[in-house]
This record gives C-alpha cells, sequence and structure tokens, in this order.
C-alpha cells in the first residue's frame, strides 16, 4: 500500500523567504503525486500533480515540485514567501490509475513570520 | 459554477444524538468520499462510494454510517456510538482519483455539547 510522510508538523519561514516542504512516499508502482493547500476552515485545494512527463510541475500562487523517483521524493518550493501562503500543505499518492483512493501525508501548517 | 457543497458549515450537537451531515456535488462525478480531520491527525478516510448504492468503510468506520442513493449525494450520519465526534468533516468528489485527484468540500465542523 502506498504511503506518504511529512516531516515537521510546523513550518515556520520569513516572509520573502524560501518555502521548502518535503514529501517522501512510498509506492509499489510508478506513482500520481498532488500537493494541496488548506486554508483555515476551508476544504483543500489542488496545488499541482505530477503524473507523467516533465518531473519539474509548477502550480498555482507560484509554487513547484520536482519528482525524484530515485530519491522517492515530491518537494514542494515557492522561491519568495507571501503572508498569504499561511496555510496548512498537504502531499498525496496514488498507484497509477484505476486506483481511485488517494493516501494523504499529516499535513504541514505554514507560518509566515513579517 | 460546478462543484461540491457541504452543509450546514457549522454544526452542534448534544451527545447521544445521530446528526446528519450533507454533501451533494454537480461535476458528475462517480466516486465520492467522506475524510475526518483532527489537529495534527491529517484526514482519515471514514467511507467511500465508486459508484450509486455501493459503499466500503474507510479507516474509521466505527460508529457512522452512510447511504449513496442518488449520483449527486453521499450524507453521513455521526452516530451517538462515535466517542469522540468532535472534529471537522469534509467530503470530496472524484472521476479517476489517480489522475485528477480529488475535489473537496468547504467542510463541516462539528461540536458535540
Amino acid at each position: 500500500a502506498q504511503s506518504v510522510t511529512q516531516l515537521g508538523s510546523h513550518v515556520s519561514v520569513s516572509e520573502g523567504a524560501l518555502v521548502l516542504l518535503r514529501c517522501n512516499y512510498s509506492s509499489s508502482v510508478p506513482p500520481y503525486l498532488f500537493w494541496y493547500v488548506q486554508y483555515p476552515n476551508q476544504g483543500l485545494q489542488l496545488l499541482l500533480k505530477y503524473t507523467t512527463g516533465a518531473t519539474l510541475v509548477k502550480g498555482i500562487n507560484g509554487f513547484e515540485a520536482e519528482f525524484k523517483k530515485s530519491e522517492t521524493s515530491f518537494h514542494l518550493t515557492k522561491p519568495s514567501a507571501h503572508m498569504s501562503d499561511a496555510a496548512e500543505y498537504f502531499c498525496a499518492v496514488s498507484e497509477g490509475r484505476g486506483n481511485n483512493r488517494l493516501a494523504f501525508g499529516k499535513g504541514n501548517q505554514v507560518v509566515v513570520i513579517p | 459554477d460546478g462543484g461540491i457543497t457541504q452543509s450546514p458549515k457549522y454544526l452542534f450537537r448534544k451527545e447521544g444524538q445521530n446528526v446528519t451531515l450533507s454533501c451533494e456535488q454537480n461535476l458528475n462525478h462517480d466516486a465520492m468520499y467522506w475524510y475526518r480531520q483532527d489537529p495534527g491527525q491529517g484526514l482519515r478516510l471514514i467511507y467511500y462510494s465508486q459508484i450509486v448504492n455501493d459503499f466500503q468503510k474507510g479507516d474509521i468506520a466505527e460508529g457512522y454510517s452512510v447511504s449513496r442513493e442518488k449520483k449527486e449525494s453521499f450524507p453521513l450520519t455521526v452516530t451517538s456510538a462515535q466517542k469522540n465526534p468532535t472534529a471537522f468533516y469534509l467530503c470530496a468528489s472524484s472521476n479517476d482519483a489517480s489522475y485528477y485527484g480529488y475535489t473537496f468540500g468547504s467542510g463541516t465542523r462539528l461540536t458535540v455539547v
């Protein structure tokens, strides 16, 4: 079964600094990978996804993530943090086409310091 | 606009009472899901349904029940058997989740008083 590891439940970053959220997965087949963002008292919104093709994927709000098969990783980055990036971020994995469920990591709560 | 609607946004329940959370989608998605979210525990799957009139238990189904009589609707009942029902509940839907991921509703916050 697939699983997702996100280390560090809370991540603090200064405004204007790099945002880096780490995601490692385990999967027996080539994975499809997702990052979601959740603002307080709201549902999750898709930031970006990797299915096939280019391993560097760009998403909304200036975020991007790189799929590294050799490292089983899909880390999320943003060059310069903005106050509006304060939210919870979830990484998720699916084991290829036909599997209709996602496995989620426990999430990272991002705090942006002015 | 197509989307997924959860109601109510906030819900208060007395101990010992059953309560039903609504989830409706107009995305024509076949699959629907219910998750429970508690601080620091991420998302835990309660029930999911791949097709009308069929559903499967997730990881924490005890104390919950669902029905799927229509493609658009997947209500969740929190029964009095659920020991700690206070949480944020999220509904999601999908066609081919492995490729497209889920579309989530905005959630219902249930508080037992």
